[in-house]
């Protein structure tokens, strides 16, 4: 099982720029989780999609997030554009079933600094 | 909405020594408790959750956890510590009325010292 794959795994962009961040879920999982994680905010849930349909983006900071995610192996997340105050790493998660009792799987996360 | 407590920053133990994290919890309803751990440049791995049952909790890695409804804590607990269980240990909730996020706390370096 290959687990949850992130792309890319570092990524270091001028203000301004748009990014892409990639991830595929494990084979199977409906449910798909996108964190960020800084030290002085700690691990934020921004949004999360199950059977695809997003269900909460009550985490996204600001219009200049989005998600999607077209099938159930891809999800991205965009900014754009990009502040400083991106800078992050930000994780994808992946579970399966109803989810309030299965564990989420992490990905390795995408290292993102803005400058 | 649910939210978690872990009160200390960082946890130094020495090698063979118990180990304990601490966690505490606020939700409505019944409460679905997990924790994970963090190593350098890593993403979150599941240790072990409490759903229902034995309040007792027993998981990867040697680490247990104790479910306490009445004290509302989920304390992480190792009994002899290795050095490579240095790194960064978050517990986080989840119940039924929290629309399915997971409320993670801000996490616990653990430092296990030679």
């Amino acid at each position: 099982d290959a687990g949850v794959i992130q792309s890319p795994r570092h990524e270091v962009t001028e203000m301004g720029q748009e990014v892409t961040l990639r991830c595929k879920p494990i084979s199977g999982h409906d449910y798909l989780f996108w964190y960020r994680q800084t030290m002085m905010r700690g691990l934020e849930l921004l949004i999360y999609f199950n059977n695809n349909v997003p269900i909460d983006d009550s985490g996204m900071p600001e219009d200049r997030f989005s998600a999607k995610m077209p099938n159930a192996s891809f999800s991205t997340l965009k900014i754009q554009p990009s502040e400083p105050r991106d800078s992050a790493v930000y994780f994808c998660a992946s579970s399966s079933g109803q989810g309030y009792y299965n564990e989420q799987f992490f990905g390795p996360g995408t290292r993102l600094t803005v400058l | 909405a649910q939210s978690v407590a872990q009160p200390e920053d960082q946890v130094n133990v020495a090698e063979g020594n118990p180990l304990t994290v601490k966690c505490t919890y606020s939700v409505s309803g019944n409460p679905y408790l997990f924790w994970y751990v963090q190593y350098p440049n890593r993403g979150l791995q599941f240790l072990l959750k409490y759903i229902t049952g034995d309040n007792l909790v027993k998981g990867s890695y040697g680490f247990e956890a104790e479910f306490n409804k009445s004290q509302t804590s989920f304390h992480l607990k190792k009994p002899s510590a290795l050095v490579s269980d240095s790194a960064l240990y978050f517990c986080a909730v989840r119940s039924l009325y929290g629309n399915n996020r997971l409320a993670f706390g801000k996490g616990n370096q653990v430092v296990v010292i030679p």
